[in-house]
């Protein structure tokens, strides 16, 4: 099992463009969360997903910020019209059930908005 | 709210001396407390949790509900320790327990 598969590693994007950073989740995991780690601080929960439903996007900045997980392929986490502040390291994890401590996490894609 | 906090940003210590990671939490239900590490070019991973009050790789942490604490352990450092090291809670309304919070982490480095 290669493990939690997160593409691209890093990313470079203006501000203004779309940035869109992908999670394959363990084999035989249905369950995907995203965590955002801004600069010198720890992560922080963005999104739940199961396939094809978000659970909890009570993390998700309000504006820009979306999440799929469709039937088919990885995860998405799209963001739009990127500004500085978006900046960051943006892990994805994924569990085959709801049980907090299997968490698996990805190596993370470390986002740069110039 | 909920919140952890790891006063420590960077630690180091020699090989073979003890050394404590702190972690302090603040939570208004019964948390469930993890240590997660990422040793350098590696993905972050879960080292222990309380509920298992497990040792790993000699490792421990002990929840102390009254001082609102989850500190790490080690009698004997050892190099291969050096690493970033999370302490995480997990816990939110409504039972959305699937929510980690993290500590903003501490550096740790043995050196020889």
């Amino acid at each position: 099992n290669a493990g939690v598969m997160q593409n691209p590693r890093h990313l470079v994007r203006r501000r203004g463009q779309e940035a869109r950073l992908r999670c394959s989740p363990m084999k035989g995991h249905s369950h995907v969360y995203w965590y955002r780690q801004l600069p010198e601080e720890g992560l922080k929960f963005m999104v739940y997903l199961q396939k094809e439903n978000i659970i909890d996007e009570s993390g998700m900045p309000k504006e820009r910020f979306s999440a799929e997980f469709p039937k088919e392929g990885p995860s998405i986490l799209r963001i739009q019209q990127v500004v500085r502040g978006d900046s960051a390291a943006y892990f994805c994890a994924s569990s085959p059930s709801i049980v907090t401590y299997e968490q698996y996490f990805g190596p993370g894609t470390r986002l740069t908005v110039t | 709210a909920q919140r952890v906090t790891q006063p420590e940003k960077l630690l180091s210590v020699f090989k073979g001396a003890p050394v404590e990671l702190k972690c302090n939490y603040s939570y208004s239900g019964s948390p469930e407390l993890f240590w997660y590490v990422q040793y350098s070019r590696q993905r972050l991973q879960l080292l222990l949790r309380h509920i298992s009050r497990e040792s790993i790789k000699g490792f421990t942490a002990d929840l102390n509900k009254g001082e609102t604490s989850f500190h790490l352990k080690k009698p004997f450092a050892q190099e291969e320790d050096s690493a970033m090291y999370y302490c995480a809670l997990s816990g939110g309304s409504g039972g959305s327990n699937y929510k980690l919070t993290f500590g903003k982490g501490t550096l740790l480095t043995v050196n020889p």
